[in-house]
């Protein structure tokens, strides 16, 4: 079955540091691939997605991500956060029904 | 353009009361779903529907009902609730039902049942 694992609960980085975000699927074939963020108090709003082709994907809020077939992972990064990135991020996969399998969701706290 | 919109924002019931959270959408989206977000799981499916009339069951459509008697809306009823339906809430629509579809969410609804 398929499934998504973002193995940190929580990650606190200082602002203006770099940011890497883990995502680990198990899905049997080529997988579609989202990231979203969730910022308090609000729905969910997509970051970025990846489909086929390049497998570095960018996305909005200057957010870029790396699929990697062979590591079955899809990690999130930024360059440098600020502290309005402080929020949750979820990733998830497309199954074969059409319907999105959703990670547990890493929070992200920024340190001033 | 309002995008989603979910209302209540939060709202308190007694085990047992009936409820319903609504949605809309003013996208003309084919797409509609809900959503529960509990802690520490990912969002879970409830139900969906991809166009006026049509609805199927999510992941865990046990004690809610649905209908779509409209494009634009999609409401979700809670036909007799329970403590295990303390959770938040979520509405999303897409344009198509395709997978490669972006979805839009609404803010949420925070239901407490007590």
């Amino acid at each position: 079955a398929q499934s998504v694992t973002q193995p940190d609960i929580h990650i606190t980085v200082s602002e203006g540091a770099s940011l890497e975000l883990r995502c680990n699927y198990s899905y049997g074939a080529t997988p579609y691939l989202f990231w979203y963020v969730q910022s308090p108090g609000q729905g969910l709003q997509l970051l970025l997605k990846y489909f086929s082709g390049d497998t570095l994907v960018q996305g909005i809020k200057g957010f870029e991500a790396e699929f990697k077939r062979s590591q079955s992972s899809f990690n999130l990064r930024k360059p440098s956060v600020h502290w309005s990135d402080a929020a949750e991020y979820f990733c998830a996969v497309g199954d074969s029904n059409y319907q999105l399998i959703w990670g547990a969701g890493t929070k992200l706290i920024i340190k001033p | 353009n309002a995008g989603v919109t979910q209302t209540p924002k939060f709202q308190v019931l007694k085990t047992g009361q009936s409820m319903t959270l609504q949605c809309a959408q003013d996208m003309n989206h084919e797409y509609m779903s809900w959503y529960r977000q509990d802690p520490g799981m990912g969002l879970r499916l409830i139900h969906y529907s991809v166009g006026a009339g049509i609805t199927d069951q999510g992941e865990v459509p046990n004690g809610y009902n649905v209908s779509r008697s409209t494009t634009e809306d999609f409401p979700l009823r809670l036909l007799s609730a329970a403590p295990s339906q303390t959770s938040v809430y979520f509405c999303a629509s897409s344009f198509t039902t395709g997978i490669n579809e972006k979805l839009f969410f609404g803010s949420g609804t925070q239901l407490s049942v007590l």
